[in-house]
């Protein structure tokens, strides 16, 4: 079974700072992983995936992760913030097993920005 | 691209009423389906799975009998919350895998439902 740990539950960054939003899994077998994004009574926007290949993925709205396999890591980094980043974010997994397979979810990170 | 539309966004019943929400995929055929269910700020936790043609796997501690799910097609999956009470009350978010090489997944827009 997989599971992923967001070790924050909540991250205020001023305004045009950069950003690091930590993510952490755990499988007994290789996962794909992916970063989403909530605003307010919204569903869920995907802002990037890593499935293989380069371990640097970029994602929309100025977003990247890396995969860090040694590490069970795939942080999700952004060099400045604007005020419209507000919100919700979830790292999630799902595993190799089937195309079908479920996905579940950290617990999130609440993204707040300062002017 | 795909996309799952879910209906509907916002409903409002009354405590020991049933409510029904739909998911259609509206240009890919959707095998699976997937069921969440947020509380306020909190992460989305899986309900169950459906699958065309056979009974859902419901996830441990949720209940079948008060969370109906049906998969009638390729492209409609529906969740039918029963004898719902205020505790009931969350966003309900669906999710479609779109298989094939990109794995994907496309989820739909949500349904708050309050109970009172």
């Amino acid at each position: 079974a997989q599971s992923v740990t967001q070790l924050d539950s909540q991250v205020p960054v001023f305004e045009e700072a950069p950003v690091e939003l930590r993510c952490n899994y755990s499988s007994s077998v290789s996962v794909y992983l992916f970063w989403y994004v909530q605003y307010p009574n919204q569903g869920l926007q995907l802002l990037l995936k890593y499935l293989s290949g380069s371990t640097l993925v970029k994602g929309i709205n100025g977003f990247e992760a890396e995969f860090n396999k040694s590490q069970t890591s795939f942080h999700l980094r952004k060099p400045s913030v604007h005020i419209s980043d507000t919100a919700e974010y979830f790292c999630a997994v799902s595993d190799w097993g089937s195309s079908a397979s479920k996905i579940i979810f950290g617990s999130g990170t609440r993204l707040s920005i300062r002017p | 691209g795909a996309v799952v539309s879910q209906h509907p966004s916002r409903v409002i019943c009354k405590s020991g009423t049933s409510v029904k929400i739909e998911c259609r995929s509206l240009d890919f055929q959707a095998t699976t389906m997937f069921w969440y269910r947020q509380f306020p700020k909190q992460s989305l936790m899986l309900m169950a799975t459906s699958n065309e043609g056979s009974k859902a796997t419901y996830e441990q501690g949720v209940e079948k009998d008060k969370f109906l799910i049906n998969h009638a097609s390729l492209t409609l999956s529906t969740l039918t919350v029963t004898s719902a009470h205020p505790e009931d009350s969350s966003f309900y978010i669906c999710s479609a895998p779109r298989g094939g090489r990109d794995h994907g997944y496309t989820f739909g827009s949500g349904t708050r439902l309050t109970v009172v």
